[in-house]
């Protein structure tokens, strides 16, 4: 099955507003990780979370983990229409230890103007 | 430093015929990422190499598939004979080492006809 599930899979809001985004795994990880797709593009790393913190910020974004409910969000504070994108987070599990990352099936963000 | 550099951006070829894909990774990166993206299936890992020798290729389809890291500054994909089953865009990613982030080339786009 699928490591890492984000939720909602679309999400639509006008600009300013704040927009949050989760994400579930099955695993033990060292990090987890969020990554920004714009459409036709490759995708580009975002944030990096460790097993042993709870919380990250830059900038306008925000990362939580919870390691005993195995899940993540990202929150994009004031959004701007440029944030329009696909989020994907992605796992580095223990068991794969550092060599290879395990990519959600993403959430649509679309930020009107 | 360019990025990852993909080569072709798009390719549009007939069932049966072979299809070539090209990375040519960050300098100085020691892992390489093949994954592919579809609608239906997300982000697949294909296959990874580190230090120019492959490691996991468990996410390689089949026999049709086939991947070369000759020297540190290159890498191919070789899906002989294609079908169209196989179109999807795919994208190759490199890392310095460990938890270091993923930077993805912009991807190629194949369609079979």
């Amino acid at each position: 099955s699928q490591q890492g599930e984000e939720d909602p899979q679309a999400l639509s809001i006008q600009e300013g507003e704040n927009a949050t985004m989760n994400c579930s795994y099955k695993t033990s990880i060292n990090n987890l990780q969020w990554y920004r797709q714009n459409s036709g593009r490759g995708l580009v790393h975002l944030i990096l979370i460790r097993s042993n913190e709870r919380e990250k910020h830059s900038g306008r974004l925000r990362v939580t983990l919870d390691t005993s409910k195995k899940s993540s969000s990202l929150l994009i504070t004031a959004s701007r229409a440029a944030d329009t994108a696909s989020y994907f987070c992605a796992t580095d599990a223990v068991e794969t230890s550092g060599s290879r990352l395990t990519f959600g099936e993403g959430t649509q963000l679309t930020v009107n103007p | 430093d360019a990025g990852v550099i993909q080569s072709p951006r798009h390719e549009v070829t007939e069932m049966g015929q072979e299809v070539t894909l090209r990375c040519k990774p960050i300098s100085g990166h020691d892992y390489l990422f093949w994954y592919r993206q579809t609608m239906m299936r997300g982000l697949e890992l294909l296959i990874y190499f580190n230090n120019n020798v492959p490691i996991d290729d468990s996410g390689m389809p089949e026999d049709r598939f086939s991947a070369k890291m000759p020297n540190a500054s290159f890498s191919t994909l070789k899906i002989q004979p294609s079908e169209p089953r196989d179109s999807a865009v795919y994208f190759c990613a490199t890392k310095s080492a460990g938890n270091s982030p993923l930077h993805f080339g912009n991807g190629t786009r194949l369609t079979v006809t």
